[in-house]
C-alpha cells in the first residue's frame, strides 16, 4: 500500500457519459497530480493541485476537470466520454514541490464502450 | 520545457547479465530525474531519483543511475538481471518551471530471458 488511494479500481461506462475518479493523497501530502496512461499516448500529465488550488496544467481536455477539496482529496471529472478516453488514470501525491518524491496510487482503469 | 527521450523501446537481456536502459534529458533548468518501474497490471514504483546531490544514484533492487550533465544522460543500470526485473521502465524529469509535474518518457520494455 503506497498510501495514495484511488477509487474505483475499474470503471466501465458508455460513450457520452460522465464519471468521477477519486484520489486520497498520502497523509501530509499537499500536492495531487493526475496522469493518464494510454497505449498510444503513453503517460501524460493532466493537472496538478496544491493545497486546494490549481498549480499546473498539462494535456487535459476541456471535457475533463478536477478539483481538490479542503480535506486534500481530489476528484477528476470526465464528461462526454469517448472511446479514446479509455485509459489508466493515475493519481500521485507529494509533500510540496515534488523534488522530494512522488507517491503513485494503483490507478483507475476506465473502459468506455 | 523539460523532456526525456528513452533511446530504446525494447531491451532484451539474459538472466544474470548486465542491464542498461538509456535516457537522455532536455532541460533549461537544473532538473530532478527519476526512474520508475511498472510491472504488468501494476502501478508505478519509484526506483531512484536524482535531485542535484551525488551524480551516482543508488536505487532499490540493485539498480543505479548516473547523472552526466555533459552528455545530458541519466542511464539506468544493474549488474545482473533477474527474471523479476521484467517490466516497463520510465525515465522521468520534473522541474520548477512546470510546477514539478512529472514528464515521462515513452518507456522501455525490459525482457529477461532464462
Amino acid at each position: 500500500d503506497s498510501g495514495v488511494t484511488q477509487t474505483p479500481k475499474h470503471l466501465i461506462t458508455a460513450t457520452g457519459q460522465r464519471v468521477t475518479l477519486r484520489c486520497s493523497p498520502r497523509s501530509g501530502d499537499l500536492s495531487v497530480y493526475w496522469y493518464q496512461q494510454s497505449l498510444d499516448q503513453g503517460l501524460q500529465f493532466l493537472i496538478q493541485y496544491y493545497n486546494g488550488e490549481e498549480r499546473a496544467k498539462g494535456n487535459i481536455l476541456e471535457r475533463f476537470s478536477a478539483q481538490q477539496f479542503p480535506d486534500l482529496h481530489s476528484e477528476l471529472n470526465l464528461s462526454s466520454l469517448e472511446l479514446g478516453d479509455s485509459a489508466l488514470y493515475f493519481c500521485a501525491s507529494s509533500a510540496s514541490g515534488g523534488s522530494y518524491g512522488y507517491t503513485f496510487g494503483s490507478g483507475t482503469r476506465l473502459t468506455v464502450v | 520545457a523539460q523532456s526525456v527521450t528513452q533511446l530504446d523501446s525494447h531491451v532484451s537481456v539474459s538472466e544474470g547479465t548486465p542491464v542498461l536502459l538509456r535516457c537522455n534529458y532536455s532541460s533549461s533548468y537544473s532538473p530532478s530525474l527519476f526512474w520508475y518501474v511498472q510491472h504488468p497490471n501494476k502501478g508505478l514504483q519509484l526506483l531512484l531519483k536524482y535531485t542535484s546531490a551525488a551524480t551516482l544514484v543508488k536505487g532499490i533492487n540493485g539498480f543505479e543511475a548516473e547523472f552526466k550533465k555533459s552528455e545530458t544522460s541519466f542511464h539506468l543500470t544493474k549488474p545482473s538481471a533477474h527474471m523479476s526485473d521484467a517490466a516497463e521502465y520510465f525515465c522521468v524529469v520534473s522541474g520548477e518551471n512546470s510546477g514539478y509535474a512529472l514528464n515521462f518518457g515513452k518507456g522501455t520494455s525490459l525482457l529477461v530471458t532464462p
